[in-house]
C-alpha cells in the first residue's frame, strides 16, 4: 500500500512565523502536491512538483513556497503565517503517468492565531 | 479554465438504499480523467472511482458506479446498498490527460447514512 506520511497532524503556530509541513511517499512516485481544503470551496492545488528540484504554481500559491530535494519528500513553507492560512492541509503523490490517481496523506489541520 | 460543480453540499440516505451524487465538469480538452473520493471523519481521502474519458463504458467498483455522459459533461457517482462506512464526504474531481495528474476538485457533497 502507498503510504503519505505528512509529519504533523494539528499545528497551532502565531502569527508571522514560518511554518514548515513535511510531507514523505514511500512508492517512488514521480508526482507531488499540496492542497488546501476549506468548507465549501473543496480542495485547491497551492503547488506541484513532478521532479526532484522541480515546482510549479497552483491556484493559491501567494504566501506558500515549496521544497523538494529529495524525490520521497515534499514541503510546504508558510514564509510568515497570517491567519487566513488557518485550514487543512493535504499533501499527494502519484506516479508520472496520464492518469494516475492521487494518494493523500491525513491531513495536517493548521491554525495561526 | 476547468471546474467542477457538486451542486448538492449534502445528502441523506437510508441504510441499504440507493443513493446518487452529482457532479458536472467543464472542460474543452478531449482527453482527461474523472475521478470520485471519500474523505470519512479521519480525514483520509480515498479513491472510489476513476473513470477515463475516452472509454465509454461506465466504471464499477463493488457498490460503487458512476453514470458518465460526456456530451452532458455529467459525472455522477451510485452507491448501491448503502452502509453506515459509507458516510463521508465526496469529491469528484476532473485530471488532464498530461503526466502531472494535478487534478480540480468539486466543493464535496456530505453523505448521512441513517440506521
Amino acid at each position: 500500500d502507498v503510504k503519505v506520511t505528512q509529519s504533523s497532524r494539528y499545528l497551532v503556530k502565531r502569527t508571522g512565523e514560518k511554518v514548515f509541513l513535511e510531507c514523505v511517499q514511500d512508492m517512488d512516485h514521480e508526482n507531488m502536491f499540496w492542497y488546501r481544503q476549506d468548507p465549501g470551496l473543496g480542495l485547491r492545488l497551492i503547488y506541484f512538483s513532478y521532479d526532484v528540484k522541480m515546482k510549479e504554481k497552483g491556484d493559491i500559491p501567494e504566501g506558500y513556497s515549496v521544497s523538494r530535494e529529495k524525490k520521497e519528500r515534499f514541503s510546504l513553507i508558510l514564509e510568515s503565517a497570517s491567519t487566513n492560512q488557518t485550514s487543512m492541509y493535504l499533501c499527494a503523490s502519484s506516479f508520472g503517468i496520464s492518469g494516475s490517481p492521487l494518494h493523500f496523506g491525513n491531513g495536517t489541520r493548521l491554525t495561526v492565531t | 479554465a476547468q471546474t467542477v460543480t457538486q451542486s448538492q453540499p449534502e445528502m441523506s440516505v437510508q441504510e441499504a438504499e440507493t443513493v446518487t451524487l452529482s457532479c458536472t465538469y467543464d472542460t474543452s480538452e478531449s482527453d482527461y480523467y474523472l475521478f470520485w473520493y471519500k474523505q470519512p471523519p479521519s480525514r483520509q481521502m480515498i479513491l472510489v472511482i476513476r473513470q477515463e474519458a475516452y472509454k465509454q463504458q461506465n466504471a464499477t467498483e463493488n457498490r460503487f458506479s458512476v453514470n458518465f455522459q460526456k456530451a452532458a459533461k455529467s459525472f455522477s457517482l451510485k452507491i448501491s446498498d448503502s452502509q453506515l462506512g459509507d458516510a463521508a464526504m465526496y469529491f469528484c474531481a476532473w485530471g488532464g490527460g498530461g503526466a502531472t495528474n494535478k487534478l480540480i476538485f468539486g466543493t464535496g457533497t456530505l453523505l448521512a447514512v441513517q440506521p
